[in-house]
């Protein structure tokens, strides 16, 4: 069972605007910790797509989008395309030890 | 442009020692704020971070599997080695070595190796 909470899966149409959040607590969100967000195709290394809450690593289309609150954060993606179609994880810090959600499937229907 | 590739076996046997390097390019490890890590994953499970040392030879491991892990560098080699001990078929995955740049507060990991499929099995 992971610190960060995750959605098990989401989906949406191509086009439509989808959100995958990461739920914390005060132990870690909830601290302070800044959150990162990674995309990882299936038999291959993630990669960083969002990092510092809402910052976009050179390369990243603007369509990708975070944001964080409180003892939660979430990744947006508006205008869906089929390659985005991927699993994505949160990563934060618990007590100073690095910690990630469980991952989330995105599937576009 | 920075790369990390993984080496070290695909299969070791149970409560062997598992020993992985990391060998990298693009950056120092000399360079202050640094460091390089590993990075987990069982077969369609989720990432497991597992350690972490950085370029002033300061070393971070997971508080739950502390005991069974050291990491190392070789800076004039540009490689970073994990030993795990006690290996268990629960064990299984794919290790990564990963990239920390130079930030403050909560780091990220910027550049990931392709990854070893590790499997533990008599």
């Amino acid at each position: 069972q992971s610190v960060l909470t995750q959605p098990p899966s989401v989906s949406g149409a191509p086009g439509q605007r989808v959100t995958i959040s990461c739920t914390g607590s005060s132990s870690n969100i909830g601290e302070g910790y800044d959150v990162h967000w990674y995309q990882q195709f299936p038999g291959t290394a993630p990669k960083l797509l969002i990092y510092r809450n809402n910052n976009r690593p050179s390369g990243v289309p603007d369509r990708f989008s975070g944001s964080k609150s409180g003892t939660s954060a979430s990744l947006a993606i508006t205008g869906l395309q089929a390659e985005d179609e991927a699993d994505y994880y949160c990563q934060s810090y618990d007590n100073s030890f690095v910690v990630f959600g469980g991952g989330t499937k995105l599937t576009v229907l | 442009q920075i790369t990390l590739k993984e080496s070290g076996p695909t299969l070791v046997k149970p409560t062997q020692t598992l020993t992985l390097t990391c060998t990298f390019s693009g950056f120092s490890l000399r360079t202050s704020g640094v460091g390089v890590g590993w990075i987990r994953q069982p077969p369609g499970k989720a990432l497991e971070w597992l350690a972490l040392i950085y370029w002033d030879d300061d070393k971070r491991y997971s508080p739950s599997l502390n005991n069974r892990l050291t990491i190392t560098k070789d800076t004039s080699k540009n490689q970073v080695v994990l030993e795990m001990t006690n290996m268990d078929p629960v064990d299984t995955a794919t290790y990564y070595c990963v990239y920390r740049p130079s930030s403050l507060g909560s780091g990220w990991y910027s550049a990931w190796g392709q990854g070893t499929l590790v499997t533990v099995s008599s």
